[in-house]
């Protein structure tokens, strides 16, 4: 268990609208990560955070800001949703230690 | 040419099989290599690191080859449990973990 929790786990929402999905880590991990998954594509990095307020962009930032103003939490925002970002959204903390990452749970997001 | 590639699968094998899976990589500046594995609809969940010497734990063996650039993954004596997917993970310094897209291994009675 590596402290993570993310939230909504689920959650539906019409297209058009803000979403923010919520990443929270209990260890003090520097590095954070979100990626989604899609069938077809696999895990796609879309920010990372090294820090406090430090983030930087992954290969599928479009569409999607990010937060970081506490070492804890990490928020995923998407301004403006679309269908094509209904997706399995998971994040991801990186140990300090071998370059490990652990991954929360993971949250659903469905875009109608 | 794909950053990380692996054989989708399925690999359907019986229990007590050997099965072995193989992962390339593009950027030759790679520096940790892992194998994570994937329960349906549960998060990825570190399985091994892949070390230049090859590393063993219990029934799984990975080594890594880093003049072909590739790495593989060993099951010996499979078991319904393993049945998953099974995700190759590449690192370079200063970036974000690079994932393959999975091989999914079903085992079956």
């Amino acid at each position: 268990d590596a402290g993570i929790t993310q939230s909504p786990r689920h959650k539906v929402t019409e297209t058009g609208t803000p979403v923010t999905l919520r990443c929270h880590q209990t260890e003090n991990h520097r590095y954070m990560y979100w990626y989604r998954q899609d069938p077809g594509h696999g895990l796609r990095l879309i920010h990372y955070s090294y820090g406090v307020k430090d983030t930087d962009k992954g290969e599928v930032s479009d569409g999607y800001s990010v937060s970081r103003s506490k070492t804890e939490d990490f928020l995923l925002t998407l301004e403006s949703a679309t269908s094509s970002q209904t997706s399995v959204y998971f994040c991801a903390i990186r140990t300090g230690s071998g370059n490990t990452i652990y991954f929360g749970e993971g949250s659903w997001l469905t875009v109608v | 040419r794909k950053e990380v590639e692996q054989d989708p699968g399925p690999f359907n094998v019986p229990e007590g099989a050997t099965v072995a899976f193989n992962c390339t990589y593009s950027n030759s500046a790679s520096q940790s290599f892992f194998w994570y594995r994937q329960d349906c609809r549960k998060e990825p969940k570190l399985l091994m690191s892949v070390y230049s010497s090859g590393n063993e734990d219990g029934r799984f063996t990975a080594q890594l080859n880093r003049a072909s650039q590739y790495i593989s993954l060993l099951i010996r004596d499979s078991k319904l449990s393993d049945s998953a997917t099974y995700l190759c993970v590449v690192n370079q310094a200063g970036t974000a973990l690079i994932f393959g897209k999975g091989t999914t291994l079903s085992v079956s009675s």
